[in-house]
């Protein structure tokens, strides 16, 4: 079964400090991973998106990782900032067998960062 | 500056009533979706058009309906048998299904059965 799992499901920190999350998906043959940004009450905005020959990619203090052997990436925030309080939304892209498209979402990590 | 627009930003339904969200996007994107959000789950897709005048059914599509009569306009009806209507509704759009196309959002409509 294809499927996008998420860990931790929820997330505080100090402002100023690292953090990791994680993605761990099912999803086969495996297209693209995207993390997305999702402020309370609001849509979801895009922060990478990795193909099966990236490693890494970077975009300001976030820096996403992807492991398609065993099928796991990571979103790492560098010094985070108040503003970084939000969830974060793992969501994978497989081709199916009609050609077309399916995008899985993970059911996010709510992180919330205290001064 | 071009985006997606969804209205309206809260909505109260009554039992046994349809209601419509609108969603408006100004990005000339040919392909739009609409997914519901509940706590604790991933976003799971409900109807999606990829061209004007067609749109399929996503995997929870039951309650619901959709039209697309311009390419610009995606509006989805919450029907009465919808058994469990409220939750946080987004509409997106893509330029067309390439697997690279990212989504853009709207803002989110979160509907509350009273």
């Amino acid at each position: 079964k294809n499927q996008v799992e998420q860990s931790p499901q929820s997330l505080i920190i100090l402002e100023g400090k690292n953090c990791t999350l994680q993605c761990n998906y099912t999803v086969s043959p495996f297209s693209n991973l995207r993390w997305y940004k999702q402020d309370t009450g609001r849509g979801p905005v895009s922060l990478t998106i990795m193909t099966f020959s990236e490693n890494t990619k970077s975009n300001g203090r976030y820096t996403a990782t992807l492991d398609a052997d065993t099928k796991q990436s990571s979103l790492h925030i560098t010094a985070s900032q108040l503003s970084d309080s939000a969830s974060y939304i793992c969501v994978v892209t497989f081709l199916l067998t009609s050609g077309t498209y399916k995008y899985i979402f993970g059911t996010g990590t709510r992180l919330k960062v205290l001064a | 500056d071009g985006g997606i627009t969804q209205s309206p930003k809260y909505l109260f339904r009554k039992e046994g009533q349809n209601v419509t969200l609108s969603c408006e996007q100004n990005l000339n994107h040919d392909a739009m979706y609409w997914y519901r959000q509940d706590p604790g789950q991933g976003l799971r897709l409900i109807y999606y058009s990829q061209i004007v005048n067609d749109f399929q059914k996503g995997d929870i599509a039951e309650g619901y309906s959709v039209s697309r009569e311009k390419k610009e306009s995606f509006p989805l009806t919450v029907t009465s048998a919808q058994k469990n209507p409220t939750a946080f509704y987004l509409c997106a759009s893509r330029p067309g299904d390439r697997a690279n196309y990212g989504y853009t959002f709207g803002s989110g409509t979160r509907l509350t059965v009273v």
